[in-house]
C-alpha cells in the first residue's frame, strides 16, 4: 500500500513556467514532509522541507504548500529553468518508527 | 569533504554469487539506511540503523542483510543475489532525528544480476 502517493509521474514545462508536483498521504500522524531532488547519475539531495505547523514554506523559486485537512502537500517551482530538470521525490517519516517513506517520483523536464 | 561513499559504483554479477556493497560516511551520523530505486516504484527502504549494532527492516528487506559494527560503515550484503535484485542502490545517512532529519545520499551503486 502506497503511503505517500505522488503525481504526476512525469511533467514537461516550458522555461519560465510553473511546475507543480503533488503528494497525498493517509496517515495524519506524519509530521515532516521533505522534498528531494535527484539529477541523472546522482543521489537525491534535500531540496526543501516543511512541518505541518505551517501552511507554506518558500525558498527562492521553490515553495511547499501544505493542506492539512486535505492531507496533501505540493511542490511549486516558479520560473522553471532547464537546470531544474530532474526527478523529484516527496517523503515522510513513518510515525513511531525510523522508516522513511518516499513517493514514486516525478520526472520534470524543462524545455527552453 | 562531508560525504557518503559507496563501492562499487557498478557491478554485474551472476545469480547466487554473494556480494557486498560498502557504504561509509564521514559526518559522524548516527542514522544510516539503504534504499533501492526502481522505475515507477521510487525509493524503497531496505534496512536502516539508528546506531552501532542497532539495525531494523525497512519495507523491502527480503534477500538482504546489513551490519553496523562501526558508526561510519553500513555494508549491504546479498547472500544469494537473484535477477529481481537488479536495481540502483543508495546508501544514506543523517544526524540526530534519523528519518525525520535531512538524509545525505551516496552516489549510488548500479547492480545487475544475470
Amino acid at each position: 500500500q502506497q503511503q505517500v502517493k505522488q503525481s504526476p509521474q512525469s511533467l514537461i514545462v516550458q522555461k519560465g513556467g510553473i511546475s507543480i508536483i503533488n503528494c497525498a498521504y493517509e496517515n495524519t500522524a506524519f509530521d515532516y514532509f521533505p522534498w528531494y531532488q535527484q539529477f541523472p547519475g546522482k543521489g537525491p539531495a534535500l531540496l526543501i522541507a516543511i512541518r505541518p505547523d505551517v501552511s507554506e514554506k518558500k525558498e527562492g523559486r521553490f515553495t511547499i504548500s501544505f493542506n492539512k485537512s486535505a492531507k496533501q502537500f505540493s511542490l511549486h517551482i516558479m520560473d522553471s529553468q532547464p537546470g531544474d530538470s530532474a526527478t523529484y521525490f516527496c517523503a515522510a517519516p513513518l510515525p513511531n518508527t525510523d522508516k522513511l517513506i518516499f513517493g514514486t517520483g516525478t520526472r520534470l523536464q524543462v524545455f527552453p | 569533504e562531508a560525504q557518503v561513499t559507496q563501492n562499487p559504483r557498478y557491478l554485474i554479477t551472476v545469480t547466487g554469487k554473494k556480494l557486498t556493497v560498502t557504504c561509509s560516511q564521514n559526518m559522524n551520523h548516527e542514522y544510516m539506511s539503504w534504499y533501492r530505486q526502481d522505475p515507477g516504484l521510487g525509493l524503497r527502504q531496505i534496512y536502516y540503523s539508528m546506531n552501532v549494532e542497532v539495525t531494523d527492516k525497512g519495507d523491502v528487506p527480503e534477500g538482504y542483510k546489513v551490519s553496523r559494527k562501526e558508526k561510519r560503515n553500513f555494508p549491504l550484503i546479498l547472500e544469494s543475489p537473484s535477477p529481481n535484485q537488479t536495481s540502483l542502490y543508495f546508501c544514506a545517512s543523517s544526524f540526530g532525528q534519523g528519518a525525520g532529519d535531512t538524509q545525505y545520499f551516496g552516489p549510488g551503486t548500479r547492480l545487475t544480476v544475470l
